[in-house]
């Protein structure tokens, strides 16, 4: 299996631009769960779904922040208007049922200016 | 909500010797306890995880001791090399197995260095 597929790796856009960043979990894992990294924050929980329905969303942001899992295999995590204070490294996981371990993409490295 | 403390920040240690990173939590709920390391922009992956019914768990080097009275869990890794070097994360959810909808809440990591 090639892992946990995040897209795009940087993004670097303007304040008040719509950003996208996309996810897709290793086939067969039942939940996934979004992650944002800041050194000062270290990584924060944003988001998580359980076969495809959002369960816990109090760690997104504010309402700028917005998630979505069509189906088993996709996820998007948008931001609009995005901001410099949304600067991070933004994580996908991945975890199968019965077990504990989360699987993480490589990361989508987000640049607001 | 869960909240996890995690210190020190930055730990420098000679090679060979032993580094010790120390966590506590704050929800009696929580039941599962796992450490994430992450080499420099890499992401994190998973090299040992307790359960609420064990006290001690090691893997070769590494081994994770876990107090529930006193809701604090630490990691132990002995005769230390330089391939260690990196970011340990410590985390807690209630999940138990992890099998739940919950989310794994972090500790801020500490930055270990293994001088040479």
């Amino acid at each position: 299996d090639a892992g946990v597929i995040q897209s795009p790796r940087h993004e670097v856009t303007e304040m008040g631009q719509e950003v996208t960043l996309r996810c897709k979990p290793i086939s067969g894992h039942n939940s996934l769960f979004w992650y944002r990294q800041t050194m000062m924050r270290g990584l924060e929980l944003l988001i998580y779904f359980n076969n495809n329905v959002p369960i816990d969303d109090s760690g997104m942001p504010e309402d700028r922040f917005s998630a979505k899992m069509p189906n088993a295999s996709f996820s998007t995590l948008k931001i609009q208007p995005s901001e410099p204070r949304d600067s991070a490294v933004y994580f996908c996981a991945s975890r199968p049922m019965g077990t504990g371990e989360l699987f993480f993409g490589e990361g989508s490295r987000l640049t607001v200016l | 909500g869960e909240n996890v403390e995690q210190h020190p920040s930055t730990l420098s240690v000679q090679e060979g010797d032993s580094a010790v990173i120390k966590c506590t939590y704050s929800d009696s709920a929580s039941n599962y306890f796992p450490w994430y390391k992450q080499e420099l922009g890499k992401r994190p992956q998973l090299i040992i995880d307790i359960r609420s019914n064990v006290g001690e768990k090691k893997d070769q080097r590494i081994a994770v001791t876990l107090n529930k009275t006193a809701k604090h869990f630490s990691l132990h890794i002995t005769e230390t090399q330089p391939e260690d070097s990196a970011v340990y994360f410590c985390a807690a959810s209630e999940g138990g197995t992890g099998g739940g909808a919950d989310g794994l809440t972090f500790g801020k990591g500490t930055h270990l260095i293994i001088q040479p």
